[in-house]
């Protein structure tokens, strides 16, 4: 069945770090993929999204690029901030509808 | 605005109670789901539902229940069965469920369920 791997956190970093959140998939055809942000207390909220190879999805400085090759969706932010503190999961949808797979989610930390 | 309004935000449960969490959404969306998350740890499905009138049971349906009669609608029911009730629950909603972004799932804020 299709799945969604992530790198265990928490990731700890100091504010303008350069970010990177690791996310592999295993999944027949060509699913879409997206990264979910979830900030203490409050439900998911899409960050964003990529549906076919090549693509890539940006928003608010973070940016994944959809690698077919290497099945991977790695989330990336040049310099992140304070407010960045969150649990981050990526996910993906396949093109049959039953499935919605999210990861385990990464904790993220950002110190001042 | 349109979205997914959850409540209440915080429910407290005696042993023994049934309790329900309400998820209403505006989006016109065909399809809706129930996930449970414990602390730190990821989402696992409870149930969900295409279409009104129809549901499917997810990874962890044993102790709820849920009900489909309005498109906006989808209460989930925390059965006195569920013995480890405490958690937070989420419900999303999605345009259908036919795959690719028509699946994108859109969260509301969530109920925090303890048990007294």
């Amino acid at each position: 069945g299709n799945s969604v791997t992530q790198m265990e956190g928490p990731v700890t970093l100091s504010e303008e770090a350069f970010l990177t959140i690791n996310c592999t998939y295993t999944a027949t055809g060509y699913p879409s993929l997206f990264w979910y942000v979830q900030y203490p207390g409050e439900g998911l909220q899409l960050l964003l999204k990529a549906t076919k190879a090549d693509d890539k999805g940006s928003n608010k400085g973070f940016e994944a690029t959809y690698r077919k090759e290497t099945t991977s969706f790695h989330l990336e932010k040049g310099s992140v901030q304070v407010s960045d503190s969150a649990v981050y999961f990526c996910a993906l949808s396949d093109n049959y509808g039953q499935n919605f797979v999210f990861g385990p989610g990464t904790r993220l930390s950002v110190l001042p | 605005d349109g979205g997914i309004t959850q409540s209440p935000k915080y429910l407290f449960r005696k042993e023994g109670q049934n309790v329900t969490l309400s998820c209403e959404q505006n989006l016109n969306h065909d399809a809706m789901y129930w996930y449970r998350q414990d602390p730190g740890q990821g989402l696992r499905l409870i149930y969900y539902s295409q279409i009104v009138n129809d549901f499917q049971k997810g990874d962890i349906a044993e102790g709820y229940s849920v009900s489909r009669e309005k498109k906006e609608s989808f209460p989930l029911t925390v059965t006195s069965a569920q013995k480890n009730p405490t958690a937070f629950y989420l419900c999303a909603s999605s345009i259908s469920g036919t795959g690719g972004i028509k699946n994108i799932q859109y969260f509301g804020a969530g109920t925090r369920l303890s048990v007294l």
